[in-house]
């Protein structure tokens, strides 16, 4: 029963850097979305998804790229890391965007020197 | 702008003693509200989803209520164990995005 998969969990990068957060979910939900955790900021929505080849930008889409090919992976890409994305990040999936429970991942912390 | 707020920050209790946690919200047309528990470290864990048409839900030891008109909810966890301390994130539902909006959340710790 695996629910909401993130990977990797840790990751350092140097500025300018880019990388790719992966998640897979096997609930079969419509909806996924990416979180960042900052310390006195709380959870803010970066980007959401509610289908397959559907995306739209949350609160905070600046320096986040994401796509979505299938139902089951909603990977969020870092174009050019910079410090001010050093944070803690959450994928999250419900099987619709109004009523389904929101079920989250473990997590993946990044910090970018 | 939906804003969720929940007080105290922070509680501690001796076991055995009931937990109150409380949410509070500005806007009451929501579509539901969730509570979550989130150890050091690690993810959300959903507790509980309130649907905006019902007062509350139930699991176990754990209670949720939902006042949509005084835009506020209650947490009740029974008989505490010092495995429930955690942090308790109270969010709401209010938007087409399906955004989750937050509260800072209660941290609580119950002692042996």
């Amino acid at each position: 029963n695996a629910g909401v998969t993130q990977t990797p969990k840790f990751q350092v990068l140097k500025t300018g850097q880019s990388m790719t957060l992966q998640c897979a979910q096997d609930m079969n939900h419509e909806y996924m979305s990416w979180y960042r955790q900052d310390p006195g900021m709380g959870l803010r929505l970066i980007h959401y998804s509610v289908g397959a080849g559907i995306t739209d930008q949350g609160e905070v889409p600046n320096g986040y790229n994401v796509s979505r090919s299938t139902t089951e992976d909603f990977p969020l890409r870092l174009l050019s890391a910079a410090p001010s994305q050093t944070s803690v990040y959450f994928c999250a999936s419900s099987y619709n965007s109004f009523t389904g429970e929101l079920f989250f991942g473990e997590g993946s912390r990044l910090t970018v020197l | 702008k939906q804003e969720v707020t929940q007080i105290p920050a922070a509680l501690s209790v001796p076991e055995g003693e009931n937990l109150v946690l409380n949410c509070s919200f500005t806007d009451s047309a929501i579509y539901n509200l969730q509570w979550f528990r989130q150890d050091p470290g690690k993810g959300l864990t959903s507790l509980l989803l309130i649907q905006s048409s019902q007062r509350e839900q139930t699991s176990g030891r754990l209670n949720a209520s939902l006042d949509k008109s005084s835009g506020r909810s209650t947490l009740y966890i029974a008989a505490s164990q010092p495995g429930d301390s955690a942090t308790y994130l109270c969010a709401v539902r209010s938007d087409s995005w399906g955004k989750l909006q937050f509260g800072a959340g209660t941290q609580v710790v119950v002692t042996p």
